[in-house]
């Protein structure tokens, strides 16, 4: 059965820091989504990771993907506020599998 | 631009009662699923089709009854309503080409009393 691990699950940041998000996973799909979810909303696609080797960029994220370690990364460069969310990987093969999501805080 | 529209947005039900949640897509997308999210939780895969006349369960089907009649609609069965059920149920679609993501809708949300 197809398994999701995010870590860490809480993540309470400086601005200006930088950290990165783990996703591991138990099959050899090299399909892999990144989303951000708000509080009481829906879920928002970041990025979309369709080989080994994938890296995605946009703004201060950065998303990687290792299907030999099957293996993804969400980097953060330089938090601001407005990044606070839950962030969720999910692996997809017949079916479509969430991790736990790492909820993410940005301090001043 | 309807893109997945999930309905209703907000219901209470009485435990035993059942209800259908809707799900319709404008997007000619072949894959669709059903998730449900309790507070503060991740994902859980209830049921998934991946075109019409097909079907599959997911992680959390107990409860819980789909059918795709069409391309566009999913709609989710609720049998019985329990307690535990209270939950924010999501629908989703792809069409699982190359770069494409998935689609969400905006969630509905249940309490079972």
């Amino acid at each position: 059965e197809l398994k999701v691990e995010q870590n860490p699950l809480f993540l309470s940041m400086q601005e200006g820091k930088n950290y990165t998000i783990y996703c591991n996973y138990s099959t050899t799909s090299d399909r892999l989504y990144w989303y951000r979810q708000d509080p009481g909303k829906s879920l928002e696609s970041l990025f979309v990771l369709l080989s080994n080797g994938a890296v995605k960029q946009e703004g201060r994220l950065m998303a990687s993907l290792d299907t030999k370690a099957r293996l993804s990364t969400l980097h953060i460069t330089a938090a601001v506020h407005d990044l606070s969310a839950t962030y969720f990987c999910a692996v997809e093969e017949d079916d479509m599998r969430f991790g736990a999501g790492t909820r993410l805080t940005v301090k001043p | 631009n309807a893109g997945v529209t999930q309905t209703p947005k907000f219901r209470i039900l009485k435990i035993g009662q059942s209800m259908t949640l809707q799900c319709t897509q404008d997007m000619n997308h072949n894959y669709m699923y059903w998730y449900r999210q309790d507070p503060g939780m991740g994902l859980k895969l209830i049921y998934y089709s991946v075109g019409a006349g097909i079907t599959d369960k997911g992680e959390v089907p107990n409860g819980y009854n789909v059918s795709r009649s069409t391309t566009e609609d999913f709609p989710l069965r609720l049998e019985l309503a329990a307690p535990s059920q209270t939950s924010v149920y999501f629908c989703a679609s792809t069409d699982r080409r190359s770069g494409n993501t998935i689609y969400f809708g905006e969630g509905s949300w249940l309490t079972v009393v």
